[in-house]
């Protein structure tokens, strides 16, 4: 079975600086895929970042960065020169690598609301 | 209309009340899913179909009912629930099912009390 920990209930970050969301995982699986999602009050669910088990590189996307460090199985998101908008929850999830089968199964942890100070 | 998008946005019922939510994807994807968020609790996925076929049925009580009628739209039929069963009801759609890389997009949800 996988698991996802998020361990920040809450986090408070100045605008413009960075911030660090903690998220360790826990899988018997050789091959998996982890996401970081962004929940605003209004409920939607914004896919921000994605990355695979093998992928050498750590995954980026603009201001959104993913801290793999696999041998530790943690998948900590960073972002940089935060934003008032950057408030919001946020969910780290896991998913199943298989050539064949339940690859979509998405397990997520509790979250982190993260709010941002002008 | 892009993306996913989910009707209605707020929703309160009383527990013998009949309604359905409605979900829509503009992505041209093959697969879509109902999750379930409760305060405090992570997601649980329930329902999972793909190209109109339901292919998960997460031990989701009889009460909710899903239609897929074609790959961009999804409903969940409610009837009888109960209280406990108010949350935020999130539609998702994913281009296909078996590949993790097929990251799932997400409508705005549905805000469901049950009164």
């Amino acid at each position: 079975a996988q698991k996802i920990t998020q361990t920040q209930p809450g986090m408070f970050v100045q605008e413009k600086e960075a911030v660090t969301l903690d998220c360790t995982y826990d899988t018997s699986d050789p091959s998996y895929g982890l996401f970081w999602y962004k929940q605003p009050s209004s409920g939607e669910m914004i896919f921000l970042i994605y990355q695979g088990s093998y992928d050498q590189q750590n995954a980026t996307e603009g201001r959104y960065s993913l801290n793999f460090q696999k041998a530790r199985k943690s998948a900590n998101l960073v972002i940089s020169a935060s934003q008032l908008g950057d408030s919001a929850m946020y969910f780290c999830a896991m998913s199943r690598i298989r050539i064949l089968g339940s690859n979509y199964k998405l397990t997520f942890g509790k979250g982190t609301l993260l709010t941002v100070n002008p | 209309e892009t993306g996913v998008t989910q009707t209605p946005r707020h929703l309160v019922m009383g527990m013998t009340n009949k309604k359905s939510l409605k979900c829509e994807q503009h992505l041209g994807h093959n697969a879509m899913y109902w999750y379930k968020q409760s305060a405090k609790k992570p997601l649980e996925l329930m329902f999972v179909y793909s190209l109109e076929e339901r292919v998960e049925n997460n031990s989701v009580p009889s009460r909710f009912s899903p239609e897929c009628p074609n790959s961009s739209h999804l409903f969940l039929h409610l009837h009888t629930l109960q209280p406990e069963d108010s949350a935020l009801y999130l539609c998702a759609s994913s281009q296909e099912l078996t590949g993790s890389t097929d990251t799932q997009y997400f409508g705005p949800g549905t805000r469901l009390t049950v009164l």
